[in-house]
């Protein structure tokens, strides 16, 4: 089966820094790579995905890219804020299929 | 448009009791996925149903776990008997047939067996 791993496991930013969370998949089949926020006693949120034919992907402060060939994404927070303070996770699937969950960043915004 | 809705929220219980759980997806959705996520971990899928259909089931530990969607809408998930390794939050997610991969998630039920 697919295996995601997800690095750093915590990450600690100054507010208005980037923060990029990397994360790598074992699987080539795999061709939807979402990331999720997940704030505390909540459910997570889907913040950002990708498809396997598209390299980049930006959404304001949020961008997401993918290197097929290395089989690798990151996540990409630029003019980081307080309330980007969450645990971020990664994901990988194959269409229609189970999604495959890193094991998560806790990233932590200082002001 | 309103989230998926999990009850209850928070659940206490002695190991070897049975628990449930219960999930209403988004409306129109017609696929329910649970999944289990320990402390510090991502979460794991348990079950998938495509409307009142189970699609894939691999991960769900079935001499304890069970799971249904008999309308294929809102679904159960039960534990019995629980164990202390059970302790965790149980997500239910949805998402909508035809609309590419995108789960919407629920808050959550979080489980502590003592």
């Amino acid at each position: 089966g697919e295996n995601v791993e997800q690095h750093p496991s915590t990450l600690s930013v100054q507010e208005g820094d980037s923060a990029v969370i990397k994360c790598t998949y074992s699987d080539s089949a795999s061709n939807y790579f979402p990331w999720y926020k997940q704030e505390l006693g909540k459910g997570p949120q889907l913040i950002i995905d990708i498809r396997s034919n598209v390299g980049e992907k930006k959404d304001q402060r949020i961008a997401v890219t993918l290197n097929k060939t290395a089989k690798h994404f990151s996540l990409h927070i630029t003019e980081t804020q307080p309330e980007d303070s969450a645990v971020y996770f990664c994901a990988a699937s194959k269409s229609g299929n189970q999604f495959y969950f890193g094991t998560g960043t806790s990233l932590t915004v200082i002001p | 448009e309103a989230g998926v809705a999990q009850s209850p929220r928070y659940k206490i219980i002695e190991k070897r009791q049975s628990v449930a759980f219960w999930c209403n997806p988004i409306s129109g959705h017609a696929t329910l996925y649970w999944y289990q996520q320990i402390l510090g971990q991502g979460p794991k899928l348990l079950i998938q149903f495509q409307n009142n259909g189970v699609v894939d089931d691999s991960q769900l530990p079935k001499d304890r776990f069970s799971a249904e969607r008999l309308k294929g809408v809102d679904s159960t998930l039960k534990i019995q008997p629980a164990k202390l390794e059970d302790s965790a939050v149980y997500l239910c997610a949805s998402s909508q047939m035809g609309r590419g991969n995108e789960q919407f998630f629920g808050p959550g039920t979080r489980l502590t067996v003592l």
